[in-house]
């Protein structure tokens, strides 16, 4: 069976520094990866996504993301924290389900952003 | 294109109760999914459709879940005799369908609360 474990519950950065936000998953295939963001009162949105390929993804909101297959993680990074990335991110793995992905979700990592 | 919609955006019942979630996909997806999410956690698959039919249903908590997308446009979510361990965030996500994996647009959620 497939699992994300992102193991931070929160993490507090200020405005400008760097952030890495880790997953980890256990998959027993090639996984397919994905980050997603969700903002209060908003859907999840897809910030970049994993199939094959180049292993260091570029997302929107200027996030990048790469797989390390060798330790079974695909942490998030952002040069430049902006205040307005305060939100709640989701790592996220799925199998191919008739051509469309079930993906399994992290539990989250909630970003704080201090001024 | 106002991306997906979910009404009611709250609800509130007492124990026993039916309750009934609708969502709305963006025009032309073919494909619906609905999740859901309880505080401090990531979303987890319930089911998803592709136009009127219901390919994955298994994942669905119990026998008082259902789910119907009967013209292959919106969707409901039902649950029957609700619990107060059915208090959570229901959310539901459309794709276009295209060929390989497709993003999926997720709605605001439905938030239940179970008295």
């Amino acid at each position: 069976a497939q699992s994300v474990t992102q193991p931070d519950i929160h993490i507090t950065v200020s405005e400008g520094a760097s952030l890495e936000l880790r997953c980890n998953y256990s998959y027993g295939a090639t996984p397919y990866l994905f980050w997603y963001v969700q903002s209060p009162g908003q859907g999840l949105q897809l910030l970049l996504k994993y199939f094959s390929g180049d292993t260091l993804v570029q997302g929107i909101k200027g996030f990048e993301a790469e797989f390390k297959r060798s330790q079974s993680s695909f942490n998030l990074r952002k040069p430049s924290v902006h205040w307005s990335d305060a939100a709640e991110y989701f790592c996220a793995v799925g199998p191919i389900s008739g051509g469309s992905y079930i993906p399994t979700f992290g539990r989250g990592t909630s970003l704080i952003v201090h001024p | 294109d106002t991306g997906v919609s979910q009404d009611p955006r709250h609800k509130i019942t007492k124990r026993g109760q039916n309750v009934t979630f609708r969502c709305d996909p963006i025009s032309e997806h073919n494909r619906l999914y609905w999740y859901r999410q309880t505080l401090g956690q990531g979303p987890e698959f319930l089911t998803y459709f592709q136009n009127e039919a219901q390919l994955e249903k298994s994942r669905l908590l119990s026998d008082r879940f259902s789910a119907e997308r009967p013209k292959g446009s919106f969707s409901t979510l039902e649950i029957q005799r609700t619990e107060q361990g059915d208090s959570a965030m229901y959310l539901c996500a459309s794709s276009a369908g295209l060929a390989g994996v497709d993003e999926q647009f997720f709605g605001p959620g439905t938030r239940l609360t179970v008295l």
